[in-house]
């Protein structure tokens, strides 16, 4: 299988907080990882590609100081929105690559984020 | 880079009719295609996809078709059911490179 999990799977947080959202695959090692922002009805927005053990590569447009992204182990992505404001409020959604050689990406349940 | 287009926004059909969903691409060193399905709320599952080398894939009630020429590749859905109401996404990717550039939707709903 392939299997991604994410936690938490909605969230609430105060205007100014930081907030942490982790990506799991539960049953393969993911050497590449991606975070993805979805406004409603519209369609997925790459935010950052995750390599385990290096650093994240942003797409143009994401703030890296304000997304900040990290892949500790070959399972575990971990993005924290810090200094949340209302307008951060999104659907976050993480995916996995099986391998360096595979295209497929295998997406998480997704995270609802809302700043109050 | 590669821009991706899909149509229709929406599509609507009657139980056990077919559904074609489909999706153009610019950039011909694109060279892998996956589809997705949203259902509301949760995060895009994989249904199928195709790779290059090939001109069609298909999985039980579910099949794509590829035409590299014409740099377009459709979803078909046949005898479809209230369950597969959702929300697909197609997309195109290269080889070797991570990024994917997604469709912008087709939001099928299937009327029982």
């Amino acid at each position: 299988g392939a299997v991604v999990s994410q936690h938490p799977s909605w969230v609430i947080c105060k205007s100014g907080t930081s907030v942490k959202i982790e990506c799991r695959s539960l049953d393969f090692q993911a050497t590449t990882m991606f975070w993805y922002r979805q406004f409603p009805k519209q369609s997925l927005m790459l935010m950052a590609t995750s390599n385990e053990g290096s650093k994240a590569t942003y797409e143009q447009g994401v703030e890296k100081d304000k997304f900040l992204i990290n892949h500790a182990s070959l399972t575990l992505s971990t993005l924290t929105v810090t200094s949340a404001h209302p307008e951060d409020s999104s659907f976050y959604i993480c995916s996995a690559k099986k391998g360096t050689n595979q295209e497929t990406q295998y997406f998480g349940p997704g995270t609802r984020l809302l700043v109050l | 880079g590669e821009n991706v287009e899909q149509h229709p926004s929406t599509l609507s059909v009657q139980e056990g009719d077919s559904a074609v969903i489909k999706c153009t691409y610019s950039d011909s060193a694109s060279n892998y295609f996956p589809w997705y399905k949203q259902e509301l709320g949760k995060g895009p599952q994989l249904i199928i996809d195709i790779r290059s080398n090939v001109g069609e894939k298909k999985d039980q009630r579910i099949a794509v078709t590829l035409n590299k020429t014409a740099k377009h590749f459709s979803l078909h859905i046949t005898e479809t059911q209230p369950e597969d109401s959702a929300v697909y996404f197609c997309a195109a990717s290269k080889h070797n490179f991570n990024k994917f550039y997604f469709g912008s939707g087709t939001k099928l709903n299937v009327k029982p």
